[in-house]
C-alpha cells in the first residue's frame, strides 16, 4: 500500500524557517517524481514545488529563492526546506506522488495527509 | 499558463441526483492530459480521473469524466452521501479553483 506521511509543521515567525518531511513507503520512491502542493486556510490547491527525478528541482513564483526541495532515496523522504516565512505561507502542505503521461505532463495519484504550517507572530 | 475555471463554485442537490460539474481551460489542454480530485473536510485530496476520462483505482462508477479542447465535465450520476465533498480539475501545475457539492 502506498503511504505518504508528512511532517515537520508548526508555528513559525515571520522570517523563519521549517524543515517539512514526507515519508514514503509501498512502492520504488527513487523511481517517482514527487512534489508539494499547499491549500490555505479554506482556500483552493496551490502548485509549490517538484522534483523530477532526482537533479530537476522547480519552484512557484511564490516561493523560489525561499523554499528548496530534496529528497533522500536512501530515507525514501522528500523534504521542503522553507526560509523567509511569510504570513502567506500559511497552510496544510501536502506531499503528492507525480504520475506521467506519455508527453511529459503529469497527475497526482497519492497524496498524503498534509502538515500545517502556520506563520505568525 | 493555463488557467482553468470551474464552474459553478457551489451545487446544492440531494442523494441520488445526477451532478455535472464542470472545467474549462483558458487555452487547449494537449492531449486532454486533464485530471480531478476529490477533497472532503479535513482530508488530502484524492485522484478520481486523470487523461480527462480515466478511473483511477477504485473509483466507482458512477464518477466519469468527459471532455476535450478547453471544455471538461466531472459527471456523478447518483449522488451518495460520500460524495458531498469539493472537486478540483487538475492540468500540469495548475488546479482549479474547485466546486463544492452541498446537500440540498
Amino acid at each position: 500500500e502506498v503511504q505518504l506521511v508528512e511532517s515537520g509543521g508548526g508555528l513559525v515567525k515571520p522570517g523563519g524557517s521549517l524543515r517539512l518531511s514526507c515519508a514514503a513507503s509501498g512502492f520504488t520512491f527513487s523511481s517517482f517524481s514527487m512534489l508539494w502542493v499547499r491549500q490555505a486556510p479554506g482556500k483552493g490547491l496551490e502548485w509549490v514545488s517538484s522534483i523530477v527525478g532526482s537533479d530537476n528541482m522547480y519552484y512557484s513564483d511564490s516561493v523560489k529563492g525561499r523554499f528548496t526541495i530534496s529528497r533522500d532515496n536512501s530515507q525514501n523522504s522528500l523534504y521542503l526546506q522553507m526560509n523567509s516565512l511569510r504570513a502567506e505561507d500559511t497552510a496544510v502542505y501536502y506531499c503528492a506522488r507525480v504520475h506521467f503521461y506519455p508527453s511529459g505532463t503529469h497527475y497526482l495519484d497519492y497524496w498524503g495527509q498534509g502538515t500545517l504550517v502556520t506563520v505568525s507572530s | 499558463e493555463i488557467v482553468l475555471t470551474q464552474s459553478p463554485g457551489t451545487l446544492s442537490l440531494s442523494p441520488g441526483e445526477r451532478a455535472t460539474l464542470s472545467c474549462r481551460a483558458s487555452q487547449s489542454v494537449s492531449n486532454n492530459y486533464l485530471a480531478w480530485y476529490q477533497q472532503k473536510p479535513g482530508q488530502a485530496p484524492r485522484l478520481l480521473i486523470y487523461g480527462a476520462s480515466s478511473r483511477a483505482t477504485g473509483i466507482p462508477d458512477r464518477f466519469s469524466g468527459s471532455g476535450s479542447g478547453t471544455d471538461f465535465t466531472l459527471t456523478i450520476s447518483r449522488l451518495e452521501p460520500e460524495d458531498f465533498a469539493v472537486y478540483y480539475c487538475q492540468h500540469h501545475d495548475t488546479f482549479g479553483q474547485g466546486t463544492k457539492v452541498e446537500i440540498k
